[in-house]
């Protein structure tokens, strides 16, 4: 059984760094094809996906976003770490990481951590 | 505004048909699958249709989805008070090498 779970702070200030780690079990992200994605959602809004890390450490950001992000196995074998600098109000979202099989489908979600952005 | 154009909403009555529709492009649609998320109110979305068109176990036949040059549908057959939720449609982008969702479609059941 696939879960996964979002975990950081609730709230953090503009102009700073957000660290998210998202903790899953029942998949092995040193197995090939799996990877784990970020992708986040603005109350009343539609999804956005973020980041991509895949098993072989290859990683894919947003074209609007790369330049703040960063994506990274964590030092536990089943955490994967997102960081996102510069935070500011637009950035008040749930927060959501998926598993991602098959080169196309976020198949399971975490509960997503929503994040609210003070200024 | 989203990539993908999806309807703001849709409405039936239980056991009536309903379809989402998804417009997309040539880089996203028109190239890649497509895949349709089901999100009901205060949780994470949960995928229904990956692949354009096949259902994740679990997932009941009364949801039907279908791809067709630049468009997508979701189809809901027979539809259920337990339906009313926000549905994404999602593809990959080629050309703005970037995973797109739709606005989402709330379904209402009246």
């Amino acid at each position: 059984q696939i879960t996964l779970k979002e975990s950081g702070p609730t709230v953090v200030k503009s102009a700073q760094t957000l660290t998210l780690t998202c903790t899953f079990s029942g998949f092995s992200l040193t197995t090939s094809g799996v990877g784990v994605a970020w992708i986040r959602q603005p109350p009343g809004k539609a999804l956005e996906w973020l980041a991509l890390i895949y098993w072989d450490d290859d990683k894919r950001y947003s074209p609007s976003l790369k330049t703040r992000l960063t994506i990274t196995k964590g030092t536990s074998r089943n955490q994967v770490v997102l960081t996102m600098t510069n935070m500011g109000p637009v950035d008040t979202a749930t927060y959501y990481c998926t598993h991602f099989v098959g080169g196309t489908n976020f198949d399971y979600w975490g509960q997503g951590t929503l994040v609210t952005v003070s200024s | 505004q989203s990539v993908l154009t999806q309807p703001p909403s849709a409405s039936g009555t239980p056991g009536q048909r309903v379809i989402i529709s998804c417009s997309g492009s040539s880089s996203n649609i028109g190239s890649n699958t497509v895949n349709w998320y089901q999100q009901l109110p205060g949780t994470a979305p949960k995928l229904l249709i990956y692949n354009s068109y096949q259902r994740p176990s679990g997932v009941p036949d009364r949801f039907s989805g279908s791809r067709f040059d630049t468009s997508a549908s979701l189809a809901i057959y027979g539809l259920q008070s337990e339906d009313e939720a926000d549905y994404y449609c999602a593809a990959w982008d080629g050309s703005l090498n970037d995973w797109v969702f739709g606005g989402g479609t709330k379904v209402t059941v009246l």
